[in-house]
């Protein structure tokens, strides 16, 4: 399977613990999003990378979350003292640059915070 | 304001209806919009992307009224299989020139036997 991959699929944690997805893109792709969904809302931009670069940041990203794409391929996504309000569908998405707006979506990570 | 709206549903039809979804959405400066679908528990996938001479892809058009902001969606023949959630998306430029792609909540469809 050559799609965008995720892990883990779930994660369950307690609030105050960290926890850390991956992302591995379509391998040809060298943007690479994360968004963030809870129950009964679209999609939420958090963050977008071009190859190794993060080059854009929503305000949605606290201090608490951190992305990185260090050899511009897989990307990691990190929440330091989780929260209830944490609680989500983190999706990463990957896209070619010349095709920004077909991107393609990896299944996902459920986090619940408890 | 939302930047996109959507009516959430339920929408209930029976299969073989016709069933259409509206969106509206508030950047007047948005250039690209799109039909995802998600299905239950899964990633949302482009259905369509939506141009404003209207276009269609076997049962589903899509149309674009840029003067009104209003972009739709229309399913006919609906299959059991179309049950999912429809997201409108459009582009949104940000004052560093990045595009991202802005979600509406969704418009659930329930397509019944």
């Amino acid at each position: 399977d050559t799609g965008v991959s995720q892990d883990p699929r779930h994660k369950i944690t307690k609030r105050g613990q960290n926890v850390t997805f991956r992302c591995d893109p379509i391998s040809e792709h060298n943007r690479l999003y994360w968004y963030r969904q809870t129950l009964g809302q679209g999609p939420e931009f958090l963050t977008y990378f071009q190859n190794e670069a993060q080059l854009e940041k929503s305000r949605l990203l606290s201090d608490r979350f951190s992305a990185e794409r260090p050899k511009g391929s897989f990307s990691t996504l990190e929440i330091q003292r989780t929260e209830q309000g944490d609680s989500a569908m983190y999706l990463c998405a990957s896209s070619l640059a010349s095709s920004v707006e077909t991107q393609y979506f990896g299944p996902g990570t459920r986090l619940l915070v408890l | 304001r939302k930047e996109v709206e959507q009516d959430p549903g339920p929408f209930n039809v029976p299969e073989g209806a016709t069933v259409a979804f509206n969106c509206t959405y508030s950047n007047s400066a948005s250039q690209s919009f799109f039909w995802y679908r998600q299905d239950c528990r899964k990633e949302p996938k482009l259905l369509m992307s939506v141009y404003s001479s209207g276009n269609e892809d076997g049962r589903f058009t899509a149309q674009l009224n840029r003067a009104s902001q209003y972009i739709s969606l229309l399913i006919r023949d609906s299959k059991l299989s179309d049950s999912a959630t429809y997201l409108c998306v459009v582009n949104g430029r940000l004052n560093t020139g990045f595009q991202k792609l802005v979600f509406g909540t969704g418009t659930r469809l329930l397509v019944s036997p």
